[in-house]
């Protein structure tokens, strides 16, 4: 069974500061990746996502991801983070052949201190 | 467009109670699906289903049930509630249309607490 890593479960950084979170999964076939945001008290909104093509992805916010193939690596960036980038952030892998039933990460906190 | 719905948002139960969470979507999403999310663990998937009248088992099924008799609802039912599963629930939904390469959308969550 694939299975998502997260190396960080907790992050804490000031306002400006530069952020990247690792994601590493486990499959090895083609897959689709994802990283979807949890704001404190909402639901969970997608940042971006991957499918093919160029391995750099931009999503919103600011937020980028590179998919490393032979890594098995789709770690997210942001430059220069804000105060509103402060939630918890989720790695997610399927399998598009497999009804792509979704494979999430434990996710990351993140903590932006103004 | 009311996207995800679930509710209740909250909810307290004592252990062997039974509760139905309710799922509804207006975006007439095929796939829908039940997560629960719990500190450490990120989400994982209870049950999903790909259309009406067809739900399979996801990472960790056991103690729900699910059916999917319309498109836009998938309700969870906990036949008989344990501590274990104290939980944040979210359904979500996407299409399948293209493959399986679509955005999920997820509801605001049910907060369930067994005592």
């Amino acid at each position: 069974a694939q299975s998502v890593s997260q190396h960080n479960h907790h992050v804490i950084l000031s306002e400006a500061a530069s952020l990247e979170l690792g994601c590493n999964y486990s499959y090895g076939g083609t897959v689709n990746l994802f990283w979807y945001v949890q704001y404190p008290g909402q639901h969970l909104q997608l940042l971006l996502k991957y499918f093919s093509g160029d391995p750099l992805v931009k999503g919103i916010k600011g937020f980028e991801a590179e998919f490393i193939k032979s890594k098995f690596s789709f770690n997210l960036r942001k430059p220069s983070v804000q105060w509103s980038d402060t939630a918890v952030y989720f790695c997610a892998v399927n399998d598009p052949l497999g009804w792509g039933k979704l494979q999430f990460g434990a996710g990351t906190q993140v903590v932006v201190t103004p | 467009n009311a996207g995800v719905t679930q509710t209740p948002k909250f909810q307290v139960l004592k252990t062997g109670q039974s509760m139905t969470l309710q799922c509804a979507q207006d975006m007439n999403h095929e796939y829908m699906s039940w997560y629960r999310q719990d500190p450490g663990m990120g989400l994982r998937l209870i049950h999903y289903s790909v259309g009406a009248g067809i739900t399979d088992q996801g990472e960790v099924p056991n103690g729900y049930n699910v059916s999917r008799s319309t498109t836009e609802d998938f309700p969870l039912r906990l036949l008989s509630a344990a501590p274990s599963q104290t939980s944040v629930y979210f359904c979500a939904s996407r299409v399948t249309s293209g493959g399986a390469t679509g955005e999920l959308f997820f509801g605001e969550g049910s907060r369930l607490t067994v005592l």
